[in-house]
């Protein structure tokens, strides 16, 4: 069984320059998650959508991070404009909606905004 | 407010002794707790889960304790093996809310 797919795997940017991560989940899993990990840090949820809707982006920082999930499948997390402070991991995560507590993931997307 | 506290960044064991990661919370809301393992360059991966209403849940060499009145909960990994070498993130979950993760504790086995 194929896992969680991301891409890039590296991305390099400055700020105030605009990027965009991509996801496939795991078929079948109707529940895909973003989340961010700075070093040192725990991974963060940024937003959790069931099929392509949302169910929770209280986390997310609406101003400048946007992701969408059209189709309810493959998912695109996007920044702009990004700050220094947007350097972290992109982590996404994908899960079957009876068992949301058991997230895959992916090998995430390394951003590092100079 | 960390609402997860793994307070050990790091942790080094002989390869066939117990290692022995912690993990302290303060939501008394969380019903559920997971561990998850993690290599460089990939994401983490699920290891073993416990759900608030047992004290103990064993999987081959792992182990997951929880000691509700403390809020305090840890993995048990015996015998240690090279290969354990890994990040470990505690993770908990109150209701159908969002995992909240730890910051990881850096386990080394040293052959």
């Amino acid at each position: 069984e194929a896992g969680v797919a991301q891409s890039p795997r590296y991305k390099i940017i400055e700020k105030r320059q605009s990027v965009a991560f991509w996801c496939n989940p795991i078929s079948g899993h109707a529940t895909l998650y973003w989340y961010q990990q700075i070093l040192g840090q725990g991974p963060k949820l940024l937003i959790q959508f069931q099929n392509n809707g949302v169910v929770d982006d209280s986390q997310l920082p609406k101003d400048r991070f946007s992701a969408e999930r059209l189709k309810g499948v493959d998912s695109t997390l996007k920044i702009q404009p990004a700050k220094l402070e947007d350097s972290a991991v992109y982590l996404c995560a994908s899960s079957l909606v009876t068992r949301e507590e058991t997230q895959y993931f992916g090998p995430g997307t390394r951003l590092l905004v100079l | 407010d960390q609402q997860v506290k793994q307070n050990s960044p790091s942790l080094s064991v002989q390869e066939g002794r117990i290692s022995i990661l912690n993990c302290d919370y303060t939501n008394s809301m969380f019903d559920y707790f997971l561990w998850y393992k993690k290599y460089p360059a990939e994401g983490p991966t699920f290891l073993i889960s416990i759900s608030s209403i047992k004290d103990k849940n064993e999987d081959g060499r792992f182990t997951v304790f929880l000691n509700k009145s403390a809020k305090h909960l840890s993995l048990h990994i015996v015998p240690s093996q090279p290969g354990d070498s890994a990040v470990y993130f505690c993770a908990a979950r109150a209701g159908s809310y969002q995992l909240t993760f730890g910051k990881g504790t850096k386990l080394s086995v040293i052959p």
